[in-house]
């Protein structure tokens, strides 16, 4: 799989926008981005995936470079429940890589009141 | 279930017993997936489970792990023989697959210690 690269860490204020930035230079053409989330003491909960174009759903947007090699996750108002560790994931849906998400460090979210 | 259901939420074992960790998917997902995560470490994917076909096993650490997943639903995961270095967060997800692709759901895992 296609390895991404993040920020270790980024801070937010309460309510503010959050842009959550992710490089995979390598990506390959059947390669779909996935972002997950990780709360402190729980397990990882889906955030939301992406191919080519944009994305929006209830918890996030995804925002897909033309050239695909970056993407952005953005959360429209950040509340505190959103600090969380932010992985961003490739992986292929169709053939030989389809199957298991290969988690990196991610980019832990602070979120300041 | 609404969820994925693991048991037991904690399991304490002595260095050399063997232990079982189960879960239960959510109905209709046909992918099954383990992973487990040391503390104040990244998850670690030790196997997956896609309908009928045969588990991509290519994460399990040692021969001293294995799964099954019986009927295309629960699964099992086995440690024998438990050492230290086991002691870990086991997390399980399901999956519907293809179009009906909607993300990993994981339980709330399986906190492992072994003294």
């Amino acid at each position: 799989d296609a390895k991404t690269t993040q920020p270790n860490s980024m801070e937010s204020n309460e309510e503010e926008p959050v842009h959550l930035p992710c490089n995979h230079s390598t990506i390959s053409g059947t390669d779909y981005i996935h972002w997950y989330r990780q709360l402190p003491s729980q397990g990882p909960e889906y955030v939301i995936h992406g191919l080519t174009s944009n994305v929006n759903n209830r918890m996030a947007s995804l925002a897909i470079a033309e050239d695909r090699k970056s993407s952005t996750l953005i959360l429209h108002r950040a509340t505190l429940r959103d600090a969380a560790v932010y992985y961003c994931i490739l992986r292929g849906f169709y053939g030989g890589s389809q199957g298991n998400l290969i988690f990196g460090k991610g980019t832990k979210l602070s979120v300041k009141p | 279930g609404a969820g994925v259901s693991q048991s037991p939420s904690n399991k304490v074992t002595e260095k050399g017993k063997d232990v079982e960790l189960r879960c239960d998917p959510i109905s209709g997902h046909t992918a099954l997936y383990w992973y487990r995560q040391s503390l104040g470490q990244g998850l670690e994917f030790l196997i997956y489970f896609q309908g009928n076909s045969a588990p991509d096993k290519s994460g399990l650490p040692s021969d001293r792990f294995s799964a099954e997943r019986t009927g295309g639903s629960v699964s099992t995961l086995t440690i024998q023989r438990t050492q230290q270095e086991d002691s870990a967060v086991y997390l399980c997800a399901s999956s519907s697959a293809g179009e009906k692709y909607y993300g990993y759901t994981f339980g709330s895992g399986t906190r492992l210690t072994v003294v």
